[in-house]
């Protein structure tokens, strides 16, 4: 079955810093990948998805992630991180027979001035 | 474009009570879902459809019914509520299965 891996609940970064966000992934079929952002009191909303194109995915907001088959990752990053960036942050893989979404448990970022 | 829209928006049940929560999404998006989030355990599927009068269970249904009547509507609906059911829950749809899913901004609702 398909599972996704975030590693670290929480990730601290200084404004300005390099942000990296960790995701794994299993799955028996050629991934859909997606990376989304939680507000505070707010739904997910998309930065970005891999659907087989290019291995390197840009997004909203500066974010962009790799996948890498070998490694089963796709890490999400970002040169400089905002004040605004601080989130909570998903990764999902497609399910099998691509009906559902897995998720992962979250990430959230706090960025310190 | 309103998007996901769900109704209500907060809620407080007390335990053994009914209600009915209401997804709309005005993109006529065939899929659409229904998630709990709890701290610390990311989103969890209880139950989602594929088309207008399908409907199939998640990762957590148990304690919880759904309906899509009409394409645009999924209700999600608690027949007895338990305090283990307070929970922020969020709607998604999508238009098909390649495509990402678009959430609501979720209900929140604590059951006493």
């Amino acid at each position: 079955a398909q599972s996704v891996t975030q590693l670290g609940s929480h990730v601290s970064v200084s404004e300005g810093a390099l942000v990296l966000l960790r995701c794994n992934y299993s799955s028996s079929v050629p991934p859909y990948l997606f990376w989304y952002v939680q507000y505070p009191n707010q739904g997910l909303q998309l930065l970005l998805k891999y659907t087989s194109a290019a291995t390197l995915v840009k997004g909203i907001n500066g974010f962009e992630a790799e996948f890498k088959k070998s490694e089963t990752s796709f890490h999400l990053t970002k040169p400089s991180a905002h004040m605004s960036d601080a989130a909570e942050y998903f990764c999902a893989v497609t399910s099998q027979g691509f009906q559902k979404l897995v998720f992962g448990t979250g990430t959230r970022l706090l960025v310190s001035p | 474009n309103a998007g996901v829209t769900q109704t209500p928006k907060f809620r407080v049940l007390k335990t053994g009570q009914s209600m009915t929560l209401l997804c709309a999404q005005d993109m006529n998006h065939e899929y659409m879902y229904w998630y709990r989030q709890d701290p610390g355990m990311g989103l969890r599927l209880i139950h989602y459809s594929v088309g207008e009068g399908t409907t199939a269970k998640g990762e957590v249904p148990d304690g919880y019914n759904v309906s899509r009547l009409k394409k645009q509507n999924f209700l999600l609906g608690l027949e007895s509520a338990a305090p283990s059911q307070t929970s922020v829950y969020f709607c998604a749809s999508r238009i098909d299965s390649h495509q990402p899913q678009h959430f609501g901004d979720g209900t929140r609702l604590s059951i006493l």
